[in-house]
């Protein structure tokens, strides 16, 4: 599995938008970038995938450049309740997933 | 309400007694999955199963059990064997290979 490296906490404010980046620099061609959000004592929540260029939902944006060794999750308009740990995640499409620490994005009113 | 259950939310069992951790789906999923999560750390796999009657172990395995008789329900036993057993414990399935992963509420265990 490509490793993943995160920062380990982000601060913002309430209506601002946030951007996490993930690099993987080794991350394989069968690969798939995968963002989940967990708020204390809950299991992860799905948030967004994608291979490459942009992908959007009603929830984020996933920018992933050309040579796919990083990525952005970016979380719009943020308020206090998404505050959580976000984890980025490649892996290939199949079964097992890995998670690492995570960022812990707090938001402040 | 389509989901995963997880049973029960707070667990607390002696040292040196097995303890099983039950995990229902009702949302159809082939495969399901079971991690660990301490504090302030990511997840970690233990087993997972991608069909009836079978499973693989994932990244920790040792000192637990699983089976996988039916669809709906894939429980998870801590033996006496775990060296650290004290943790919160989340269940997860998914519906095809690589896809999204739905996750229970997850049981936290002390044993003491």
């Amino acid at each position: 599995l490509a490793k993943t490296t995160q920062p380990i906490s982000m601060d913002s404010y309430e209506g601002q938008e946030v951007n996490i980046t993930c690099s993987h620099n080794n991350i394989a061609t069968n690969d798939y970038i995968t963002w989940y959000q967990q708020f204390p004592s809950q299991g992860p929540r799905f948030i967004i995938q994608g291979y490459k260029t942009k992908v959007t939902n009603e929830v984020a944006s996933l920018f992933i450049p050309a040579d796919r060794k990083s990525s952005t999750l970016s979380l719009p308009r943020v308020s206090l309740s998404d505050t959580a740990v976000y984890y980025c995640l490649v892996a290939p499409n199949d079964y097992k997933l890995s998670f690492g620490a995570g960022t812990t994005v707090t938001v402040r009113a | 309400d389509g989901g995963i259950t997880q049973s029960p939310k707070y667990l607390f069992r002696k040292e040196g007694q097995n303890v099983t951790l039950s995990c229902e789906q009702n949302l159809n999923h082939d495969a399901m999955y079971w991690y660990r999560q301490d504090p302030g750390q990511g997840l970690r796999l233990i087993y997972y199963s991608q069909i009836v009657n079978d499973f693989q172990k994932g990244d920790i395995a040792e000192g637990y059990s699983v089976s996988r008789e039916k669809k709906e329900s894939f429980p998870l036993t801590v033996t006496s064997a775990q060296k650290n057993p004290t943790a919160f414990y989340l269940c997860a399935s998914s519906p095809r290979q690589g896809g999204e992963q739905y996750f229970g509420p997850g049981t936290r265990l002390t044993v003491t």
